[in-house]
């Protein structure tokens, strides 16, 4: 499968805890993305790299988020002391973004990981 | 005010009735994305626009960048088409996503 794949599925902590999600983008793909989706809503960009550069976070990804793609190939998302507020689907996605101007960005995604915080 | 807005929120159909779902957004894009997402959470992408009108299948994607108005049409509804759609649009700088809330398909036999 050359899919977006992310580890775990499902996660479930006891507040406080921290949490590491992890995502496997398509190898040939240079951007990838983070989601936050609530139940019942669209999901909520968090951050992106292109590479290894994290180039956008958003005022979401409070101090205790914290993002990294070191080798610019999967990517790891880590919740420190979770908050029962940071219960959510977790969605990574890939692209290939190619030069120009107006470039597409088609977006790939992950089955995502479902976090809850008990 | 979202930035994109999406009509109706929930959406009841009979097996065989034409679908359609609206997205109105309120920023420059260089592209919009018709998207499906089913029950457990994975997302498919539909469409990606940036003019006129796109067909796959069934399922028929329109933008009109002039009025910031897309639409999303499923012609002969099934049963299987009940998910969640979602619009998103990509902003000229070719970015990260940003989405509507998303409408929920149910498709009744």
């Amino acid at each position: 499968d050359t899919g977006v794949s992310q580890d775990p599925r499902h996660k479930i902590t006891k507040r406080g805890q921290n949490v590491t999600f992890r995502c496997d983008p398509i190898s040939e793909h240079n951007r990838l993305y983070w989601y936050r989706q609530t139940l019942g809503q669209g999901p909520e960009f968090l951050t992106y790299f292109q590479n290894e550069a994290q180039l956008e976070k958003s005022r979401l990804l409070s101090d205790r988020f914290s993002a990294e793609r070191p080798k610019g190939s999967f990517s790891t998302l880590e919740i420190q002391r979770t908050e029962q507020g940071d219960s959510a689907m977790y969605l990574c996605a890939s692209s290939l973004r190619a030069g120009g101007s107006s470039a597409y960005n088609e977006q790939f995604f992950g089955p995502g990981t479902r976090l809850t915080v008990l | 005010k979202n930035e994109v807005e999406q009509s109706p929120q929930n959406l009841t159909a009979q097996e065989g009735e034409f679908i359609t779902i609206n997205c109105s957004y309120s920023v420059g894009i260089s592209a919009l994305h018709w998207l499906q997402q089913h029950p457990g959470g994975g997302i498919v992408s539909l469409f990606m626009l940036s003019s006129g009108k796109k067909k796959h299948g069934r399922l028929i994607a329109t933008i009109n960048i002039q009025e910031k108005h897309s639409s999303l049409h499923i012609t002969a509804s099934h049963p299987r088409d009940s998910a969640v759609y979602i619009c998103a649009v990509d902003p000229p700088s070719g970015s990260r996503l940003t989405f509507g809330e998303g409408t929920q398909l149910t498709v009744n036999p």
